[in-house]
């Protein structure tokens, strides 16, 4: 069945080191990627997403690039900060379906 | 707008007792979800609606767990009897549309404790 699978956390960084959060996935078909972020307390939001091959993600310093070669969906950013510290998820979307399928989640905290 | 409102915060009760969690979605929406997030199984998708009918209650875990959306704008989630395995946070989620078009939208979870 179509699975997500991230590295294992928790990520941890020091402030305005680069980040990298692996993210594969399984799938038939061309399914829609996702990254969503949960800050403590709260529901997820989305973070960036990516609906065909090489497309490309980004929203807040935050970039992920669709390749289907590798059935990849990794998520980067360049310099993290404090309040970047949060649970990210990565999640797909078959077409035709309105069920995402998550990863388990992984951990980043950014210390000063 | 408020976004998704889900009360109450926390619930702790204890085993054997009904509980009922409750989501107001984001008007205009027309697909509501529920999740299920613990530790050991992460996020599940529980059951989702769209324009207030259930569409897939496939996860749902046993038929202890029931869903209702009496309207657009209200949902609940009954679990009865509550067992100590239910401990959890459960998010209610709404969207515009359906697929990958409109983010969803989460509310901020009601946290369970089954003692």
């Amino acid at each position: 069945g179509d699975s997500v699978t991230q590295m294992e956390g928790p990520v941890t960084l020091s402030e305005e080191a680069f980040l990298t959060i692996n993210c594969t996935y399984t799938a038939t078909g061309y399914p829609s990627l996702f990254w969503y972020v949960q800050y403590p307390g709260e529901g997820l939001q989305l973070l960036l997403k990516a609906t065909k091959a090489d497309d490309k993600g980004s929203n807040k310093g935050f970039e992920a690039t669709y390749r289907k070669e590798t059935t990849s969906f990794h998520l980067e950013k360049g310099s993290v900060q404090v309040s970047d510290s949060a649970v990210y998820f990565c999640a797909l979307l078959k077409g035709g379906y309105n069920k995402l399928i998550f990863g388990a989640g992984t951990r980043l905290a950014v210390h000063p | 707008d408020a976004g998704v409102i889900q009360s109450p915060r926390h619930e702790v009760t204890e085993m054997g007792q009904e509980v009922t969690l409750r989501c107001k979605p984001i008007s205009g929406h027309d697909y509501l979800f529920w999740y299920r997030q613990t530790m050991m199984r992460g996020l599940e998708l529980l059951i989702y609606f769209n324009n207030n009918v259930p569409i897939d209650d496939s996860g749902m875990p046993e038929d202890r767990f029931s869903a209702k959306m009496p309207n657009a704008s209200f949902s609940t989630l009954k679990i009865q009897p509550s067992e100590p395995r239910d401990s959890a946070v459960y998010f209610c989620a709404s969207s515009l549309v359906a697929g990958g078009n409109s983010p969803l939208h989460f509310g901020n979870g009601t946290r369970l404790t089954v003692t």
